[in-house]
């Protein structure tokens, strides 16, 4: 099955961009991800669907300062204007063969 | 908007089965998958096991010989055992859906689940 490789942490401050990656192991390029927030004390929240080719859906409600890119088996979720409620641990998902798996999750801290 | 919602014992003790149900209120749980996935103590998420309105179903290969999950589509519910459980299974327990059996796109706001004496 797929593993998806994130790093554990990330900052920056706040009103700057960051981006986060989420890396598909060694033959899966194609595949499509989601990424989910989960700020701290609450259920994860779905951000987006994004395929290998940089396009994105999002979920509802969701501002426009998130925003999704890929390279590779690189998948990339960008927040911009970063703000307080920002601050989060962000998942990637994935699946094959009716099995998900979820990536290790990057706490990032908004300084 | 859709919304799902688990239910079930808060405190499990070792070797019982853990039971826990999620409903479904502001859309069918027909023609969708519903999955189970829990998050132990300060970790990260891990999938347990989905099922589809059909009763198609699949676990994760390190839960599935104590993992069951089945569907009642008269009461727009899914529900979850896992049995002999440890203190390895105490985790916040989510539900959630996948609109066409690929990414989820709503969650349930958790429960937690604690396994002790």
């Amino acid at each position: 099955q797929p593993v998806l490789t994130q790093s554990s942490s990330a900052s920056a401050s706040l009103g700057s961009s960051v981006k986060l990656t989420c890396t598909l192991s060694s033959g899966r390029n194609t595949y499509i991800i989601a990424w989910h927030q989960q700020q701290p004390g609450k259920a994860p929240r779905y951000l987006m669907k994004l395929d290998s080719g940089g396009s994105y859906n999002k979920g509802s409600g969701v501002p426009d300062r998130f925003s999704g890119s890929s390279s590779g088996a690189d998948r990339y979720l960008t927040i911009s204007n970063l703000q307080s409620e920002d601050e989060a641990d962000y998942y990637c998902e994935t699946w094959e063969s009716n099995t998900w798996v979820f990536g290790g999750g990057t706490k990032l801290t908004v300084l | 908007q859709v919304q799902l919602q688990e239910s079930g014992p808060g405190l499990v003790k070792p070797s019982e089965t853990l039971s826990l149900t999620c409903t479904i209120s502001g859309g069918s749980i027909s023609t969708y998958y519903w999955s189970w996935i829990r998050q132990p103590p300060g970790k990260g998420l891990e999938w347990i096991g989905y099922m589809d309105y059909s009763g198609s179903s699949n676990y994760s290969p390190s839960l599935k010989s104590r993992v069951t999950i089945s569907v009642d589509t008269s009461k727009n519910q899914f529900s979850l055992r896992l049995s002999s459980v440890t203190a390895a299974d105490t985790a916040v327990y989510y539900c959630a859906r996948h609109p066409h059996g690929d990414h989820i796109d709503y969650w349930g706001q958790g429960t937690l689940v604690t396994v002790s004496s």
